[in-house]
């Protein structure tokens, strides 16, 4: 099983619609969790934490289910900017910190 | 904001060369930290470096790759004798006083392999 997973996507949704998704890890004493997104051919960029209680950043929500093992994003009234691919980051030991494969997701006018 | 630095942006080698990609983290930033990705593929982990010594490597990390802290600032990746696959972007990060904080990560090295 790989260490993190994400649905690739690509998620085509239209301007304003709510979308959500999923990323699951297989190391269970991992303690931190982020969401970064990525632009093509840029760095990553660090979106948000990823805490326990779950926490919000305007239209974004993270939530993270430690019994399922998985971290989630919800993104209302999605904007065009929001185009991008979202990577899954989770730290796998001390030391060694694990990109997802990333969700791709695409805003349509 | 501060950042990460790479030098160069873009790198052409001939297969068999050897290539050092650069990196200047953030000054107060204790952990540092290489990834490449091919592209269109993930971002992958090769090493973590930390108080002067790799702390974890992945399996792609083998010997013919190497990492050094020469003199307190830049933090280098040298690759011995580049490979054709080798071809892809190769990410320098930064952390920093503890684990589990945020990386930062520089504008990478796009590492061509003719």
């Amino acid at each position: 099983r790989k260490e993190v997973e994400q649905d690739p996507g690509p998620f085509n949704v239209p301007e304003g619609a709510t979308v959500a998704f999923n990323c699951t890890y297989s190391n269970s004493a991992s303690q931190s969790f982020f969401w970064y997104r990525q632009d093509c051919r840029k760095e990553p960029k660090l979106l948000m934490s990823v805490y326990s209680s779950g926490n919000e950043d305007g239209r974004f929500t993270a939530q993270l289910n430690r019994a399922s093992q998985y971290i989630s994003l919800l993104i209302r009234d999605s904007k065009l900017s929001d185009s991008a691919t979202y990577l899954c980051v989770t730290y796998s030991s001390a030391s060694k910190i694990i990109f997802g494969s990333g969700t791709r997701l695409s805003i349509r006018p | 904001e501060p950042e990460v630095t790479q030098t160069p942006s873009h790198q052409v080698t001939q297969m068999g060369q050897e290539v050092i990609l650069r990196c200047v983290p953030i000054s107060n930033h204790l952990y540092f930290y290489w990834y490449r990705q091919i592209l269109g593929q993930k971002v992958e982990f090769l090493v973590s470096f930390y108080n002067n010594e790799i702390s974890e490597k992945s399996e792609i990390f083998d010997d013919q790759f190497s990492v050094e802290r020469p003199d307190g600032s830049n933090f280098t990746l040298k690759i011995r004798s580049t490979k054709l696959e080798d071809s892809a972007m190769y990410f320098c990060a930064s952390s920093g006083r503890s684990i589990n904080e945020k990386l930062f990560f520089g504008s990478g090295t796009q590492l061509s392999v003719l």
